[in-house]
């Protein structure tokens, strides 16, 4: 089973619409929880942090399920400016001798969104 | 802009060759970190670093070595260079807060023949 698994999309949407993205995760042991953005041919940049009693950030909402072992972004009132791959991004620690938290983070390979006009 | 940038931004080499990529950040963060990314793949992480000197391999370490002799700077040498290292290369650094946050560079893109 992947670590971290996302729809590829891409998911085509018209703009002032409302989109919702899921994730899941495999290992139970995760500690922490992100969405990351990337635009074509550029950097990750972090979206939002993903907390375990839900977070909101403007028209974005992040939820974390551990029991089922998910998360997921919705975004509301999509903006053309929103288009881009979503990452679901989940660290969880796997070093010997750092322990947790050191760690890299694992990745899903993201979902593609493409708002219309 | 968490002050990190990556040098070559752009490199083309030939099968066999050595390959050095510098990260640098301004802010003194402990921890970082080199991915790559393909298509059909996650950014997958390589090696990382949580101190001076102090590193360890991620997931794909095979044909890579980093090197850390002060905290602004992570080096990632590919010692003799394969097409199948062809990939975007990105550095990161972890910020100071709880949760493992982190922040990439630009990224490098490398090309081998």
């Amino acid at each position: 089973r992947k670590e971290v698994e996302q729809d590829p999309g891409p998911f085509n949407v018209p703009e002032g619409a409302t989109v919702a993205f899921n994730c899941t995760y495999s290992n139970s042991a995760s500690q922490s929880f992100f969405w990351y953005r990337q635009d074509c041919r550029k950097e990750p940049k972090l979206l939002m942090s993903v907390y375990s009693s839900g977070n909101e950030d403007g028209r974005f909402t992040a939820q974390l399920n551990r029991a089922s072992q998910y998360i997921s972004l919705l975004i509301r009132d999509s903006k053309l400016s929103d288009s881009a791959t979503y990452l679901c991004v989940v660290n969880f620690p796997r070093g010997i001798r750092t322990g947790g938290g050191a760690d890299g983070l694992t990745f899903g390979k993201g979902t593609h969104l493409i708002i219309q006009p | 802009d968490a002050g990190i940038t990556q040098s070559p931004r752009h490199k083309v080499t030939e099968t066999g060759t050595p390959v050095t990529l510098r990260c640098h950040q301004t802010e003194n963060h402990r921890y970082m970190y080199w991915y790559r990314q393909d298509p059909g793949h996650g950014l997958r992480l390589i090696h990382y670093s949580y101190g001076v000197k102090d590193t360890d391999k991620g997931e794909v370490s095979d044909g890579y070595s980093v090197s850390r002799s002060k905290t602004e700077d992570f080096l990632l040498t590919l010692e003799s260079a394969t097409s199948s290292q062809t990939s975007v290369y990105f550095c990161a650094i972890r910020s100071g807060g709880p949760l493992n946050e982190q922040f990439f560079g630009p990224g490098t893109r490398l090309t081998v023949l």
